[in-house]
């Protein structure tokens, strides 16, 4: 079952500016990542945070924890163009031991 | 790092005929395979899980008779589409778990004509 919505599902912004996405969930986590997909490719993995931190960086991302509102976003500063992909949060907890992916975001980031 | 290697990258195959992928754990062994499925422009859906020397788990809505899972050793699970259609046409990739970190393999673009 899919347990992540991402919105927005598109996002088109100019190269330097931010990008923000966020990702609501349902049921309860140990941790929550986010990944990005070039397309037609793998994921490739950005970030993970656990449910007792709120808030995460690393490099030009920016990742923030709500448990309360089962929520997260992720923050990219200073975008690329090369950042254009689809992004997409996951949880764990699935009844497999599996992951949980979210719809997505695609991002354009026009140079 | 954990390294999950996945054949073929890509394939085109005749509605009717079976196509194997397989998923390979490099450098640990891996008791469990997630496999996934996105179609276009969605998300990536849990299939089935496959454990090594037992039989795999499907969820619901996935046909296990379709869609054949092995995972005879720890390193190597395979998931044969059998008897594909146009509409398997899909992105197939797969994770393994340990620990509570995932690796994927880097997927297999799946089109049926």
């Amino acid at each position: 079952s899919q347990q992540g919505e991402e919105d927005p599902q598109a996002l088109s912004i100019q190269e330097g500016e931010n990008a923000t996405m966020n990702c609501s969930y349902k049921t309860s986590i140990n941790n929550l990542q986010w990944y990005r997909q070039n397309s037609g490719r793998g994921l490739v993995h950005l970030i993970l945070i656990r449910s007792n931190e709120r808030e995460k960086h690393s490099g030009r991302l920016r990742v923030t924890l709500d448990t309360s509102k089962k929520s997260s976003s992720l923050l990219i500063t200073a975008s690329r163009a090369a950042d254009t992909a689809s992004y997409f949060c996951a949880t764990d907890g699935g009844s497999q031991g599996n992951l949980i992916f979210g719809k997505g975001t695609k991002l354009s980031v026009k140079p | 790092g954990a390294v999950v290697s996945q054949h073929p990258s890509w394939v085109i195959c005749k509605s009717g005929t079976s196509v194997k992928i397989e998923c390979r754990s490099l450098d640990f062994q891996a008791t469990t395979m997630f496999w996934y499925r996105q179609f276009p422009k969605q998300s990536l859906m849990l299939m089935a899980t496959s454990n090594e020397g037992s039989k795999a788990t499907y969820e619901q809505g996935v046909e296990k008779d379709k869609f054949l899972i092995n995972h005879a050793s720890l390193t190597l699970s395979t998931l044969t589409v059998t008897s594909a259609h146009p509409e398997d046409s899909s992105f197939y990739i797969c994770s393994d778990s340990i620990n509570y970190g995932y690796t994927f393999g880097s997927g297999t673009r799946l089109t049926v004509v």
